[in-house]
């Protein structure tokens, strides 16, 4: 799957706990972007990256945040994790070269259940 | 803003008849249009995309789609259907110059043998 990694693929945590998920790429690509999908929802937009240390905001990035210290890796962090963030977490990524052309390109996810 | 809707949370179909998964879309500037298909338990794969010119767009698995400015839609087409085809389609937009693909919610594929 276009050499993306998503760690881990299952997790169930408790309500205010901190959780880290982890989404490793081995395409040197420029933009990385976290998704959660819900039914009734579709894929909305948590946090997305264009480069190294620089990330924006997407449509539901309330409660989380990211960080991106190397281009391989994009790490999404739940604070203090709330029921409602029980969800599907898919990160992608989009080549370089050209950039409006190119789709995206998606992990296998994580599934994040929050107790 | 942009948007993306697919009116129809699920779409039955016979094995072996045409099929067409719809979607209409909403951009401030040109469109660039994706479809994507999910199976259980996987991530999103890339179907087919309209960048710019045919309004005829083909793709992987026998997928076709036609773009219409006039009726801003992006529909999704196979001649004759596939019971594998069974899976949740997704459409989705990308406006030039804005970095952010939006998706839409995503539509029931079911192909009855």
């Amino acid at each position: 799957d276009a050499g993306i990694t998503q760690s881990p693929r299952h997790k169930v945590t408790e309500t205010g706990t901190p959780v880290t998920l982890r989404c490793h790429q081995t395409e040197n690509h420029r933009y990385m972007y976290w998704y959660r999908q819900d039914p009734g929802h579709g894929l909305r937009l948590i946090h997305y990256s264009y480069g190294v240390k620089d990330t924006d905001k997407g449509e539901v990035s309330d409660g989380y945040s990211v960080s991106r210290s190397k281009t391989e890796d994009f790490l999404l962090t739940l604070e203090s994790a709330t029921s409602s963030q029980t969800s599907v977490y898919f990160c992608a990524i989009r080549g370089d070269r050209s950039s409006y052309n190119s789709p995206l390109h998606f992990g296998n996810g994580t599934r994040l259940t929050v107790t | 803003a942009q948007s993306v809707a697919q009116p129809e949370d699920q779409v039955n179909v016979a094995e072996g008849n045409p099929l067409t998964v719809k979607c209409t879309y909403s951009v401030s500037g040109n469109p660039y249009l994706f479809w994507y298909v999910q199976y259980p338990n996987r991530g999103l794969q890339f179907l087919l995309k309209y960048i710019t010119g045919d309004n005829l767009v083909k793709g992987s698995y026998g997928f076709e789609a036609e773009f219409n400015k006039s009726q801003t839609s992006f529909h999704l087409k196979k001649p004759s259907a596939l019971v594998s085809d069974s899976a949740l389609y997704f459409c989705a937009v990308f406006s030039g110059g804005y970095q952010k693909v939006t998706f839409g919610i995503g539509t029931k594929l079911q192909v009855i043998p």
